[in-house]
């Protein structure tokens, strides 16, 4: 119950094209809902998140949409750039305390 | 604003040996801590995690101590350093989302 399913482990996507990441809980106590990006020896660092009062929230290229009597939530970068590639996880945390990451998708934006 | 430290940012240390982490948070109070562990393209593992000073829970047994002597300080620490504990070491700290420092990359060998 305490898992959080990410999917693909892996993504190629071309310059300028969508990249797609989902994922999926099932504890419903999670009340918040963050992406971080995280590139090679270094931290990962919060990108965008999302409370489960909103179905969409967009900063910029990067867009979260949230379904939650799926359990459901994705990240989607549009016109993904090469400055993208790096590891993406997502994570679901019920009050800020307890955070449940995913097990991470490595991107890569080829030029 | 907020700020994490964390260092070293490298470590190599031989088998055997003690290990001392040091994490310590600016510009917050009274923040939930965190320690990681990322294997090499692997997700993160959480090892501890604190609420309060002197409060530490351990999600997976292992060679390795936490300890909170002050409010904004974490420090990570083992007696007797194992191969298999070589490993990508974050410290996070949460309260409504969790912000990572830059890591250390420990390498015992």
């Amino acid at each position: 119950q305490q898992q959080v399913k990410q999917s693909p482990q892996s993504l190629i996507v071309q310059k300028g094209g969508i990249s797609i990441i989902n994922c999926a809980y099932e504890n419903t106590a999670f009340d918040y809902f963050p992406w971080y990006q995280q590139f090679p020896g270094k931290g990962p660092a919060l990108l965008i998140a999302i409370r489960p009062d909103v179905s969409e929230k967009k900063e910029g290229r990067f867009t979260i949409s949230f379904n939650k009597s799926a359990k459901q939530f994705s990240l989607h970068i549009m016109d993904s750039q090469p400055g993208d590639s790096a590891t993406y996880f997502c994570a679901a945390s019920d009050y800020g305390q307890n955070f449940v990451f995913g097990p991470g998708t490595r991107l890569s934006v080829l030029p | 604003s907020q700020t994490i430290h964390q260092w070293p940012a490298t470590l190599v240390q031989p088998v055997g040996s003690p290990l001392s982490l040091e994490c310590t948070v600016e510009g917050t109070s009274n923040p939930n801590l965190y320690w990681y562990r990322q294997a090499a393209g692997r997700g993160l593992q959480l090892l501890f995690y604190s609420v309060g000073i002197g409060q530490i829970s351990s999600e997976v047994p292992q060679n390795l101590s936490a300890s909170r002597p002050q409010d904004r300080q974490f420090i990570l620490s083992s007696k007797k350093l194992l191969l298999s504990d070589s490993g990508f070491y974050l410290c996070a700290w949460s309260r409504t989302g969790a912000f990572f420092g830059q890591g250390t990359r420990l390498t015992v060998v």
